[in-house]
């Protein structure tokens, strides 16, 4: 069974397109959040959430928007993509605070 | 402001050799620390943790100590296999920050035969 999972694990898209990712947990944890991992493998969350109450908005631009209709789920749109918006998108969860958090599998997202 | 900061990769190791992979970091506050691994093509998996000072974490040979004096928290491995062949991250969180982990740039390991 499939802790965190995120669809798609590929994306390649146009400039200027709308996206979305999706994220689901089955852990029952209360908190999600995205991470951002640039071509040079550096990580940077995005945006945390706790019982669908966003917690974290660590400086992203107002294209990407996050959603969680409910606390299992926690998808992430992006408007009017741009080329450097091209790296792996992680969604992770916890039981929040300072808990050990786990990843999904990561969407590659590439803007052409 | 809170950072990590890990050695510079690539590591390249003979099998069986002895590993360690240094990590320090800057926190206003006392940290949760962590040890990720990220195997190619995956997602992170967490390798070993420590949550407070003078903790050891281990995990599949892994092991790494909190240690404060020297804000330091080294991974460290006695004989490492082909399939220890990942890329690494050290990373904090602090119990006010909502959980947000804050990574090093990460260390690639590749283990030869």
């Amino acid at each position: 069974d499939t802790a965190v999972s995120q669809t798609p694990k590929y994306l390649v898209t146009q400039m200027g397109n709308d996206k979305s990712i999706k994220c689901e947990q089955n852990l029952g944890h209360d908190t999600m959040y995205w991470y951002k991992q640039d071509s040079k493998k550096f990580l940077k969350i995005m945006f945390s959430y706790n019982n669908k109450e966003l917690i974290i908005n660590e400086t992203v631009p107002n294209r990407f928007s996050p959603k969680s209709p409910d606390k299992a789920h926690l998808n992430l749109h992006i408007n009017s993509l741009e080329l450097g918006d091209s790296a792996v998108y992680f969604c992770a969860s916890s039981s929040g605070g300072t808990d050990t958090q786990y990843f999904g599998p990561g969407t590659r997202l590439t803007v052409l | 402001g809170n950072s990590v900061t890990q050695m510079e990769g690539p590591v390249t190791l003979s099998e069986e050799a002895f590993l360690t992979i240094n990590c320090t970091y800057t926190a206003t506050g006392y940290p949760s620390l962590f040890w990720y691994v990220q195997y190619p093509g995956e997602g992170l998996q967490l390798l070993l943790k420590a949550t407070k000072a003078d903790d050891k974490g281990s995990n599949k040979g892994f092991e790494a100590t909190y240690r404060k004096e020297t804000t330091s928290f080294h991974l460290e491995k006695g004989s490492v296999q082909v399939s220890d062949s990942a890329v690494y991250f050290c990373a904090l969180t602090l119990y006010n920050q909502g959980g947000k982990l804050i990574f090093g740039q990460g260390t690639e390991l590749s283990v030869k035969p």
